[in-house]
């Protein structure tokens, strides 16, 4: 199976600045297709999970472009260009390119500092 | 808009049953694959199964084959997940999650809480 390791687990940060959340993979994700099926998930508290954003970089309809997504291969990028308090949340990156089983990362909780 | 509504959850006892069941409504149901993810309390995501529009392909995640069945009722627009033989590990919010035509868990459900417990 492929594992996908988060990092950080927890990211306190301060309301207006940056944040980056990193997820590794145990296998390249890129399918005989040619594209690569990673996206990210976003679980604000009581709530359901998110799509934020699908293969690598595709943002969601409705989802801010602060939020950006990056990488190839084995290692990916999500990125905030300026945290607001409605992001505070769990961030869950998904490999669905090594199928079954899909598998998500460990998730990386977003706190304001 | 799409909408997914589970029901069915509740506390059960281990070794027993229950039946988990998915509402769909806001898109063309018979069209599209739907999976089962779970959460269990304070923890991440862990996928569970996935069918395809047809009904006719399924998958299972190793932690429920053999115990769990997905199945589909297109004509009522409606997901299952039918949940045999429960073990305290299998504790959780059941969520139902659409999938798109080439990409997963593009629309989520709110979830139901699932409790095996004596």
């Amino acid at each position: 199976d492929v594992v996908l390791t988060q990092s950080p687990l927890s990211l306190p940060v301060t309301l207006g600045q940056p944040a980056s959340i990193s997820c590794r993979s145990s296998h390249s994700l890129v399918y005989s297709d040619g594209d690569t099926y990673l996206s990210w998930f976003q679980q604000r508290p009581g709530e359901s999970p998110r799509r934020l954003i699908n293969k690598v970089s595709d943002r969601e309809s409705g989802v801010p472009d602060r939020f950006s997504g990056s990488g190839s291969g084995t290692d990916f990028t999500l990125k905030i260009s300026r945290v607001e308090a409605e992001d505070v949340g769990v961030y869950y990156c998904m490999q669905g390119t090594h199928w079954p089983p899909y598998t998500f990362g460990q998730g990386t909780k977003l706190e304001i500092k | 808009q799409v909408q997914l509504v589970e029901s069915g959850g509740g506390v059960v006892q281990p070794g027993r049953s229950l039946r988990l069941s998915c509402v769909a409504s806001g898109f063309s149901f018979s069209t599209y694959g739907m999976h089962w993810v779970r959460q269990a309390p304070g923890k991440g995501l862990e996928w569970v199964a996935l069918i395809l529009n047809d009904g006719n392909n399924k998958w299972y995640a190793d932690s429920v084959k053999g115990r769990f069945t997905i199945s589909r009722d297109n004509s009522k627009n409606t997901l299952y997940l039918q949940m045999n033989s429960l073990r305290a590990e299998d504790t959780a919010v059941y969520y139902c999650a659409k999938r798109d035509l080439t990409t997963e868990f593009d629309f989520w459900g709110q979830g139901t809480l699932v409790t095996v417990s004596s």
